[in-house]
C-alpha cells in the first residue's frame, strides 16, 4: 500500500464540539479504510471508501474520499466521550490486495 | 464467531530470551497479518500470509524475527533473541479476500510484549 500521512496527531475537544482528521497521500490511492482503536483496545473497522468523491455517513461520522483520491477525511459532529480513541486511515493494495498500511493515527480526547 | 484469538495477552521476558506469539485467525479467512504497534512508529505491518504462504515480509525488522503459518488456523511470530526495543503491542489480523473490496481486517486483542 502507498504511504499515507495523517493529521493532526492529537486533538483535544470539549464534548459537543466537532472533530476532523485528515489522511493525505502524494499518490493516488486505490481505496481508504478507517479504523478506530479505543484506549487499550484493538483497531476496529469503521468503513471503506473506494470511489472518487465518495461520501459515507454513519450516524455522527462522515467519511469523505477526495476527488483526486489522494486524501480522505473523517468528521465527527458533536463529539461524545464514547468517541475517545485513535482513528487510523489505511490504504490497501488495490488490485494487489493485502498490504494494508496505516497512517500514524489521530488520538482524540473528549473532555466532558 | 470467536474472532481472532491471540495468546498470550501479556508477555514479560528478559533480554536474550526467545518469545513466541500465537494467533488463531477467523475460520474461513484466507489472509493473516502481523502488525506491531508502538507510540513512536504507530501500526507497522510486519508480514502477511495468503493461504498459509508468506506474501510480503519486508516489514520484518531483522533476522531475529520469524513468522510461520503451518495451517489455516494457526500462526506464530517468534523473536529470538529478544531485545528491549522489541517491546510493543503485537496484533494479528485476518481477512477474507473474496469479500474485497468490502472485507475489512479483523484484529485480535493483541499481545503486549515487554522485554527487560
Amino acid at each position: 500500500g502507498q504511504q499515507v500521512m495523517q493529521i493532526p496527531q492529537y486533538q483535544h475537544v470539549q464534548e459537543g464540539e466537532d472533530f476532523t482528521t485528515y489522511c493525505n497521500s502524494s499518490t493516488t490511492l486505490s481505496n481508504i479504510q478507517w479504523y478506530k482503536q479505543r484506549p487499550g483496545g484493538h483497531p476496529v473497522f469503521l468503513i471503506q471508501l473506494v470511489k472518487s468523491g465518495e461520501v459515507k455517513k454513519q450516524k455522527r461520522l462522515t467519511f469523505q474520499f477526495g476527488e483526486a483520491k489522494k486524501n480522505s477525511s473523517l468528521h465527527i459532529t458533536a463529539t461524545q466521550t464514547t468517541d475517545v480513541g485513535t482513528y487510523f486511515c489505511g490504504n490497501a493494495g488495490g488490485t494487489s490486495y493485502g498490504k494494508l498500511t496505516f497512517g500514524q493515527g489521530t488520538i482524540l480526547t473528549v473532555h466532558p | 464467531d470467536a474472532g481472532v484469538i491471540q495468546s498470550p495477552r501479556h508477555e514479560v521476558t528478559e533480554m536474550g530470551q526467545e518469545v513466541t506469539l500465537r494467533c488463531k485467525p477467523i475460520s474461513g479467512h484466507d489472509y493473516l497479518f502481523w502488525y506491531r504497534q508502538t507510540m513512536m512508529r504507530g501500526l507497522e505491518l510486519l508480514i502477511y500470509f495468503n493461504n498459509n504462504v508468506p506474501i510480503d515480509d519486508s516489514g520484518m525488522p531483522e533476522d531475529r524475527f520469524s513468522a510461520k503459518m503451518p495451517n489455516a488456523s494457526f500462526s506464530t511470530l517468534k523473536i529470538q533473541p529478544s531485545e528491549p526495543r522489541d517491546s510493543a503491542v503485537y496484533f494479528c489480523a485476518s481477512s477474507f479476500r473474496a469479500g474485497w473490496p468490502n472485507s475489512p481486517l479483523h484484529f485480535g486483542n493483541g499481545t503486549r510484549l515487554t522485554v527487560t
